[in-house]
């Protein structure tokens, strides 16, 4: 256990659904992270928050839409998603400043068809 | 241009031998800082050890260490003894500097060790 989860663990769906992946920390930290897994890929990052503001947003696609309404919380809400979106998510925090690790949650593996 | 690089996609190792990962890296930044992560089949990755750019020693922590050798930009992770249960896919990762204090990490394409009995 790392101090930070993610709900759900896996998801299917469908090309027109909406559905949100959920993530928390319980580690007091202020960042917060979304990063894309796909097979034989680097992590992506995709965006972080910094004291819930938003302040890096790789050029992803507008179907993914985050949202940070605490320094706890994180939510990635997706829609109209496409078949090459599935991969496995991950979210990370960490405190700001300084050399400090970033924590993973184990990700939720996502499916689209 | 790749900023980590990870030459080594698959690794067999015997069990109780020692293996090291690869990683170079390349920045510009005088500062920064190098990351090993490691993912089993479960998904969460669990960082293992870190090196800043000025540490003067090669960082340590358990069974792991980091072979930095900054001239040639490389960070190599050791560890030593391996175990059954060292079977996972590794990832070095480079911090960058931002303007807001967070931490961005640019990860590599991993290494899959597989340890044999």
């Amino acid at each position: 256990e790392t101090g930070v989860t993610q709900t759900p663990r896996h998801l299917v769906m469908g090309m027109t659904n909406k559905k949100s992946l959920k993530c928390e920390q319980h580690l007091g930290h202020n960042a917060m992270y979304w990063y894309k897994q796909s097979a034989k890929k680097p992590l992506e990052l995709m965006f972080v928050y910094s004291l819930e503001e938003r302040v890096e947003n790789n050029s992803v696609p507008s179907r993914f839409s985050p949202e940070c309404p605490n320094s706890s919380h994180l939510f990635l809400h997706l829609h109209t998603l496409q078949p090459e979106d599935s991969a496995l998510y991950l979210c990370a925090s960490s405190r700001t400043g300084g050399p400090n690790e970033q924590f993973f949650g184990p990700g939720t593996r996502l499916t689209v068809l | 241009a790749q900023k980590i690089t990870q030459t080594q996609p698959g690794m067999f190792v015997q069990e109780k031998e020692a293996v090291t990962l690869d990683c170079t890296y390349d920045t510009s930044d005088p500062s920064y800082g190098l990351f090993w992560y490691k993912q089993p089949s479960s998904g969460e990755m669990i960082f293992l050890i870190y090196q800043g750019s000025y540490d003067q020693q090669n960082a340590t922590e358990g069974r792991y260490s980091l072979n930095f050798q900054k001239a040639r930009k490389s960070a190599n992770l050791v560890i030593s003894a391996s175990q059954l249960g060292d079977s996972a896919m590794y990832f070095c990762a480079m911090r960058e500097e931002s303007n807001f204090g967070n931490e961005k990490l640019t990860f590599g394409t991993g290494t899959r060790l597989t340890i044999i009995p």
